[in-house]
């Protein structure tokens, strides 16, 4: 049984710091991991994506994975009003047929 | 990224009746992928809608329960048959434009309440 596992929150920050959202995942075969952000009543939307182990930048986030912790986490630095959102971490095995395990996500408030 | 248009965006269905959502995409795609998301939940996939043979459902759901088409690389649809209150939810249809990278688009989803 595939699961990944996040905690539900709210991850309450102010506005300006740095939200750090983390991820865990049971199955050692998984190759790719990706975050989703999903707004109150809207669907998912795909903010980052990793295959890699290390650091992954892109703007205002960065997505961190490590394998042998079966572990991946999401930076949100200088976090805006606008972040405001449940995120989802998901992750694939990547073999040819892509299918995703969402975790439950993690809700994610910051405050002016 | 792509244009996922979903009909209904809700509804409000009685126990025992079947309803077909529709998904429409403004770009042929590969992959379309059927997923439900329970109040409080997080997205189960239901199945992978293959465009001309039958969909390929995850365990837990079953073909007679959940009937998808596929008729072409734009459009499908999923029948959520004889519902329960049970399959209240919000079904999101989803494409993945660039095949097995896992890198997913959504519709607006279809809320559908279940009395």
């Amino acid at each position: 049984q595939k699961e990944v596992e996040q905690n539900s929150g709210p991850l309450s920050v102010p506005e300006g710091a740095i939200a750090s959202l983390n991820c865990t995942y049971s199955d050692r075969g998984s190759q790719s991991f990706f975050w989703y952000r999903q707004y109150s009543g809207k669907s998912p939307e795909l903010i980052m994506f990793i295959y890699s182990n290390g650091d992954k930048e892109d703007g205002r986030f960065t997505a961190q994975l490590n394998k042998a912790s079966q572990y991946v986490s999401l930076l949100i630095r200088d976090s805006q009003p606008s972040d405001s959102a449940t995120y989802l971490c998901a992750v694939s095995m990547n073999s040819g047929y892509s299918t995703l395990t969402f975790g439950k996500g993690t809700m994610l408030l910051v405050s002016p | 990224s792509a244009v996922i248009s979903q009909k209904p965006s809700r509804d409000i269905c009685q126990r025992g009746t079947s309803l077909t959502i529709q998904c429409q995409v403004d770009s042929q795609v590969t992959m379309m992928f059927w997923y439900r998301q329970q109040p409080g939940q997080s997205l189960t996939l239901i199945a992978t809608a293959n465009q001309g043979s039958e969909a390929t459902y995850e365990s837990g759901f079953v073909i007679d329960k959940f009937p998808i088409s596929r008729p072409n690389l734009t459009f499908s649809t999923l029948t959520v048959s004889n519902m329960s209150p049970e399959d209240s939810s919000i079904y999101l249809c989803s494409v993945e434009l660039a095949a097995y990278t896992g890198e997913l688009f959504f519709g607006e989803g279809s809320r559908l309440t279940v009395l």
